[in-house]
């Protein structure tokens, strides 16, 4: 069973440009969470998705939005780099109905220059 | 989600007990303590997590104080590849709710 897997592992993009990445929940799961971190920090929540539809959302501007499909993956969309938003981005997933974890993707490292 | 307040780092020999204090003092009745770590390049892993009684499984043991504003997780014979960022998140509970991270504990484990 593969668990949460993510793409691209890398990517250097640059300011201005648009950027998507890509999540598969592990098998069983229905609910995706998207994560930044910066350097140096912990992870920051950006949104959740469930049932195809944004249900929970951080403290990100509207240039982070995001998708959900039938089959539960999910994509990150970040319109408008910055050179801040060079992080790794961690994408979870949930839904084993009495399982109290999520579970995490080895995340995208995105460079922006 | 309350705060939680982690030692920035620690050092632990490889082969004893790694314990690894968090301070959660405006925890409130119905959220619980997870334990996650984050290996470097890889992301957050799951350990454990406790509402009021000491946990164990087979990674390691929680203890939850009494008046449940610290706890402590114990890695009972650390090793090499247990050399990881340690994060204590206080929760609501349920694998669907946003996870709040701090900066967590960065563990060292020596040869």
């Amino acid at each position: 069973d593969a668990g949460v897997t993510q793409s691209p592992t890398h990517l250097i993009k640059t300011r201005g440009q648009q950027v998507t990445l890509r999540c598969s929940p592990k098998s069983g799961h229905d609910t995706v969470s998207w994560y930044q971190q910066a350097l140096g920090q912990g992870p920051q929540f950006i949104f959740q998705y469930y049932e195809e539809e944004e249900r929970q959302r951080g403290n990100f501007p509207d240039r982070f939005s995001g998708h959900q499909f039938p089959n539960y993956s999910s994509e990150l969309n970040v319109n408008a780099l910055l050179l801040g938003d060079s992080a790794l981005y961690l994408c979870a997933s949930s839904g084993d109905r009495g399982l109290p974890e999520q579970y995490f993707g080895p995340g995208t490292r995105l460079t922006v220059t | 989600d309350a705060k939680t307040t982690q030692p920035p780092s620690m050092d632990c020999a490889e082969g004893r007990a790694a314990n690894l204090p968090c301070n959660h003092s405006t925890i409130s009745g119905n959220e619980y303590v997870y334990w996650y770590r984050q290996i470097h390049s890889q992301g957050p892993q799951y350990i454990i997590h406790g509402l009021k009684n000491n946990e164990t499984n087979e990674m390691a043991s929680l203890i939850i104080t009494e008046d449940r504003k610290s706890s402590t997780l114990i890695l009972p014979h650390a090793t090499l590849r247990d050399t990881a960022v340690y994060y204590c998140i206080v929760h609501y509970g349920g694998a669907t709710n946003k996870l709040i991270f701090g900066t967590g504990t960065l563990l060292a484990v020596q040869p």
